[in-house]
């Protein structure tokens, strides 16, 4: 099993540009997850899903969109980035079963010129 | 009052010294209690869970959770070289049938010297 997949690793977009980071799972998790890191401010949920078809906002979903159409692509939209949106993104899954153990990609680094 | 507070550091101890990474919360509905651990420029992976109040041992890794005072610990014994990373604790709480909202602290950036 490859796990959580993301690309790009590193992405430089200017302002107002659009872009969709992609996520894939291959452990047929029902839960996905999108999350933003930014330098000494932990994890903040940005959108999650609980199976196909189904997105719910999480913490800070603004200037972000996602979809599911499959069980195991998670895609994440920015549409008219700003330098905001700087940072670091990583998607995570997880069963459905337990409320624990999320796993994560290894992140896509964005800057925002 | 933040939900989740972790001292961010950082941190720096000699190898095979006793590591104590602390968490306090606020949010009494909050039910597992985790560990993560992030290597730099990687994403976190999960090192311990605990359910109720008391310790967890895993190797020479140790959760411990005090409910009644908001506060979980994890103790690295013997740290090596190789425990360097930033350690996050993380908090879930069911939110709606059986998706749990997970709660991130800062992270402490930990670095253990040869």
């Amino acid at each position: 099993n490859a796990g959580v997949t993301q690309t790009p690793k590193f992405r430089i977009l200017k302002i107002g540009q659009s872009m969709t980071l992609q996520c894939t799972q291959d452990m047929n998790h029902n839960y996905m997850y999108w999350y933003r890191q930014d330098p000494g401010m932990g994890l903040k949920l940005i959108y999650y899903s609980v199976g196909a078809g189904i997105t719910d906002k999480g913490e800070v979903p603004n200037g972000y969109n996602v979809s599911r159409s499959t069980t195991e692509d998670f895609p994440l939209r920015l549409e008219l980035a700003a330098p905001s949106q700087t940072s670091v993104y990583f998607c995570a899954s997880r069963v459905r079963e337990g409320p624990h153990e999320q796993f994560f990609g290894p992140g896509t680094r964005l800057t925002v010129l | 009052q933040k939900e989740v507070e972790q001292d961010p550091g950082p941190l720096s101890v000699p190898e095979g010294a006793i590591v104590s990474l602390n968490c306090t919360y606020s949010n009494s509905a909050f039910q597992y209690f985790m560990w993560y651990r992030q290597y730099s420029r990687k994403g976190p992976e999960l090192l311990m869970y605990t359910y109720s109040s008391g310790n967890k041992e895993d190797g020479r890794f140790t959760a411990q959770v005090d409910k009644s005072s908001k506060y979980i610990s994890l103790f690295i014994r013997d740290s090596q070289p190789s425990d360097s990373a930033t350690y996050l604790c993380a908090m879930s709480q069911n939110s709606g049938g059986s998706n749990y909202k997970l709660t991130f602290g800062k992270g402490t950036l930990l670095t253990v010297n040869p």
